[in-house]
């Protein structure tokens, strides 16, 4: 079955704009959480949308926001960039509760410049 | 606050040896441990969980122990092979689907 596909792989912004990454979890799994992964800081977690509530936030400013649709897909979106948010971003997958493991996308590479 | 220690940022080993990972935490009773792979500029990938019940875990060539006294999960890697070479994470589960990852470990198996 497709795995965790995560849209664009690569992106280049300018500080102060926005953006949006997609997230398409595997088929059946309800449960999208996001990450944050920079080379200072290590993984990192975001938040977590299940049934399209979100369910699960970390300690990142309310710049970063994300959304889950019907279909399970979800969108994270980061508003007003900083050089700071340049990272890999990633997106986990799961039928709901963990207990099975997650299912990583390779991520979106932000750049912002 | 939680803390994720995994033992070494790398760990160099020679082909054939078996790798031994170690990860300690602390404040924290995690009711099961997970342990991953990343490769360069990849998502990680699921390897094992294991539960706080439980002492040790195998699959394939790796194995994981986990004491809930000591705060400490054990990851092996026997006959290593270069094709291993990889960073490894352990990661706890901190909240409802959220898991809060230790540092990695990079693993470099020398042919």
């Amino acid at each position: 079955k497709a795995g965790v596909t995560q849209t664009p792989r690569y992106l280049i912004k300018t500080r102060g704009q926005q953006v949006t990454l997609s997230c398409s979890p595997i088929s059946g799994h309800r449960s999208v959480s996001w990450y944050q992964q920079t080379p200072g800081q290590g993984l990192q977690f975001l938040f977590e949308y299940f049934s399209e509530t979100q369910r699960n936030k970390g300690n990142f400013p309310g710049r970063f926001s994300g959304r889950q649709f019907s279909n399970s897909r979800s969108e994270m979106n980061v508003s007003t960039l900083e050089l700071g948010d340049s990272a890999l971003y990633l997106c986990a997958s799961s039928p709901g509760q963990g207990v099975y493991g997650y299912t990583f996308g390779s991520g979106t590479r932000l750049t912002v410049v | 606050s939680q803390k994720i220690e995994q033992n070494s940022e790398a760990l160099n080993i020679q082909e054939g040896k078996t790798a031994t990972l170690t990860c300690n935490y602390t404040n924290y009773s995690p009711a099961y441990l997970q342990w991953y792979r990343q490769d360069p500029g990849r998502g990680p990938v699921f390897l094992l969980l294991i539960r706080e019940n439980e002492k040790e875990k195998r699959k394939e060539r790796l194995k994981v122990t986990f004491d809930t006294t000591l705060k400490q999960s054990l990851f092996h890697i026997t006959a290593s092979q270069p094709a291993d070479s990889a960073t490894y994470l352990c990661a706890l589960e901190a909240g409802a689907n959220n898991l809060f990852f230790g540092t990695g470990t990079r693993l470099t198996v020398i042919p």
